[in-house]
This record gives C-alpha cells, sequence and structure tokens, in this order.
C-alpha cells in the first residue's frame, strides 16, 4: 500500500495524559498537512509542513500542539496535556508536487481523552 | 476566511433515484473545488476536483458536479444511486496560505444513505 498511512488507528487515554502520532506520507510528497474532525464537522485545518519546515499554524493549534517533520519524510502531532476537548479524528494529508493541489488522506487516528 | 456550505445534512434515497448534494462557498477569486467521499469505516477519498476549464467535471463511480461561478456553486451529482453510494460527502475548497501552497475548508458534509 503505497497511500498515506498513520498510527495508532485509535488511541484512548486519560486526560492530562501526553499522547503521540504518526503520520507516514506518500512516498516523495513534500507537502504534510494535518486536520482535525470532530462528530458532525468536516476535517479542520491544524497545520502544515513543505518539507521539513513548518509553514503554517492553525489558531485551533493551542499550545499544546505540537508537530514536528524532522527529515521532510514522515511527522508526528503530540498532544500535551490532553483534555476532553481534543477528543476527534486526526487527519493526515499529503500533496505532491507543486501546484498539484489533490491532497490525499490517511485513515487517521482517533483519540478518545477519559 | 472561506467557508464552505453544505445544507443537506441527512439525504435519504431509494436505490436508482437521482442525487443532487449542495454546495456553496464564499470565496470570490479563483477557487479550486473538490468533492471527497467517507464510506463507512474507510478513509477520505477524492470523488472528483474543479481547477479549470470546462465547469462540468467527472469524477469516479458516475458522479459529476458543475462549478457555476455566479452562484459561488459547486453542486455534486449522480443521475442513479446504489446502495454501495452510502456514505459521508464532503465538499472542500481551497484556501491560500503563503507561496504556492493551499489548505482545504471542508463543509460540515453530507451523510447520503441510500436504501434498497
Amino acid at each position: 500500500d503505497t497511500g498515506v498511512s498513520q498510527n495508532p488507528r485509535h488511541k484512548i487515554t486519560k486526560r492530562g495524559q501526553n499522547v503521540t502520532f504518526r503520520c507516514d506520507p506518500i512516498s516523495e510528497h513534500n507537502r504534510l498537512y494535518w486536520y482535525r474532525q470532530t462528530l458532525g464537522q468536516g476535517p479542520e485545518f491544524l497545520t502544515y509542513f513543505q518539507n521539513e519546515a513548518q509553514l503554517e499554524k492553525s489558531r485551533l493549534l493551542s499550545d499544546r500542539f505540537s508537530a514536528e517533520r524532522p527529515k521532510g519524510s514522515f511527522s508526528t502531532l503530540e498532544i500535551q496535556r490532553t483534555e476532553q476537548g481534543d477528543s476527534a479524528m486526526y487527519l493526515c494529508a499529503s500533496v505532491g508536487a507543486v501546484f498539484q493541489e489533490t491532497q490525499y488522506f490517511g485513515p487517521g487516528t482517533r483519540l478518545l481523552v477519559l | 476566511a472561506q467557508s464552505v456550505s453544505q445544507h443537506n445534512h441527512h439525504v435519504i434515497l431509494s436505490e436508482a433515484a437521482s442525487l443532487e448534494l449542495g454546495c456553496n462557498y464564499s470565496y470570490g477569486g479563483t477557487v479550486n473545488l473538490f468533492w471527497y467521499v467517507q464510506y463507512p469505516g474507510q478513509h477520505l477519498q477524492l470523488l472528483l476536483k474543479y481547477f479549470s476549464g470546462d465547469p462540468l467535471v467527472k469524477g469516479i463511480k458516475g458522479f459529476e458536479a458543475e462549478f457555476i461561478k455566479s452562484k459561488f456553486s459547486f453542486n455534486l451529482r449522480k443521475p442513479s444511486v446504489q446502495w454501495s453510494d452510502t456514505a459521508e460527502y464532503f465538499c472542500a475548497v481551497n484556501e491560500l496560505l503563503a507561496g504556492t501552497a493551499s489548505k482545504l475548508t471542508f463543509g460540515t458534509g453530507t451523510r447520503l444513505q441510500v436504501t434498497l
């Protein structure tokens, strides 16, 4: 399978704990996005990487959220001191060449904060 | 910031019925428009997209959409739905970020249920 992969697929944690999610984009896609989707809503943009540089962050991304893409390939999204409101599906998408704007999505990581 | 409106939240159709799902966006400039589909238990998949040219675009599985600039609309259509079309459908529009990149702004989605 050469699509976008995300791990873990499901995560249950207690409030106050830290969690980290991983996204592996399609090989050679240099742009990577994180979105969050809550029940009954469409995905909402969180942050964007071009290669290893994080170029845009949404106001939705509080100080407890941090994302990295250290070698310009896979990316991690960490949430510190989780809150119940962080419960959502976290989606990753990647895009290939410039001006090819189609984003390919991974299966997501569903987070439940108890 | 852009916004996308999908007015039909839940649609129930019988097999072979025709489908039209509405999508309106707020931005008046050049846009790229998308419809994504999410089948039960699966990830978001691209159904079709409009970048430029013919405003009537055809996608996978017999779906099509028409871009009407004057109405800021990009409605999704299918002449005859199948039970396997049961899914959630999301309209999205790109919004430019710095440089040449963009992000997607999604509507809230329409849940389509096709009955036998």
